[in-house]
């Protein structure tokens, strides 16, 4: 069974702080990594993907990866409360436009 | 361009019913994918499809049936809706990166 693991959360963060989510996943041939963002009614919404080790940056954004240890996080920098709302963490755990497998989600909750 | 539309956003169904959830994509992709999502819970994998005739079982495919005559079509079909049934239900279409575009979701309630 391939998996994908979150904290539930909350996590809560104060305006302006720097929120870190994480997910950790079971296949070490995992080969793309994928943050979405969900509102509370709403349909998720893509925040950005990574392939390779490192870091990757897109705007308040950063995800990073650690396929060695099978972690993936996301940093949002200057966090604002709309930033409230459910992260889910995908996996692709083949190459090419295969299914993704989500994680459960964390819900972050940015306090003004 | 539209994206990935469903219809209807709600619905109420009684024990036994059947219906289907449409989902339309103008985006032209190949790939594309029908979710369920429990309160609280991540997305389960219901179908998907690679292309025009052809689909595949996802992680929880019972009760349900799909068919994709055409690229931009992906409707599934619920045959004798069970109280089990009552959920969110997501379809998505895949871009060139494997990143999925979500429709905004059907809510249904099997009563």
């Amino acid at each position: 069974q391939k998996e994908v693991e979150q904290n539930s959360g909350p996590l809560s963060v104060p305006e302006g702080a720097i929120a870190s989510l994480n997910c950790t996943y079971s296949d070490r041939g995992s080969q793309s990594f994928f943050w979405y963002r969900q509102y509370s009614g709403k349909s998720p919404e893509l925040i950005m993907f990574i392939y390779s080790n490192g870091d990757k940056e897109d705007g308040r954004f950063t995800a990073q990866l650690n396929k060695a240890s099978q972690y993936v996080s996301l940093l949002i920098r200057d966090s604002q409360p709309s930033d409230s709302a459910t992260y889910l963490c995908a996996v692709n755990i083949r190459s090419g436009n295969t299914p993704l497998v989500f994680g459960k989600g964390t819900r972050l909750s940015v306090i003004a | 361009n539209a994206g990935v539309t469903q219809t209807p956003k709600f619905r109420i169904l009684k024990i036994g019913q059947s219906m289907t959830l449409q989902c339309t994509q103008d985006m032209n992709h190949n790939y594309m994918y029908w979710y369920r999502q429990d309160p609280g819970m991540g997305l389960k994998l219901i179908y998907y499809s690679v292309g025009a005739g052809i689909t595949d079982k996802g992680e929880v495919p019972n009760g349900y049936n799909v068919s994709r005559s055409t690229t931009e079509d992906f409707p599934l079909r619920l045959e004798l809706a069970a109280p089990s049934q009552t959920s969110v239900y997501f379809c998505a279409s895949c871009g060139v990166s494997n990143e999925q575009f979500f429709g905004p979701g059907t809510r249904l309630t099997v009563l």
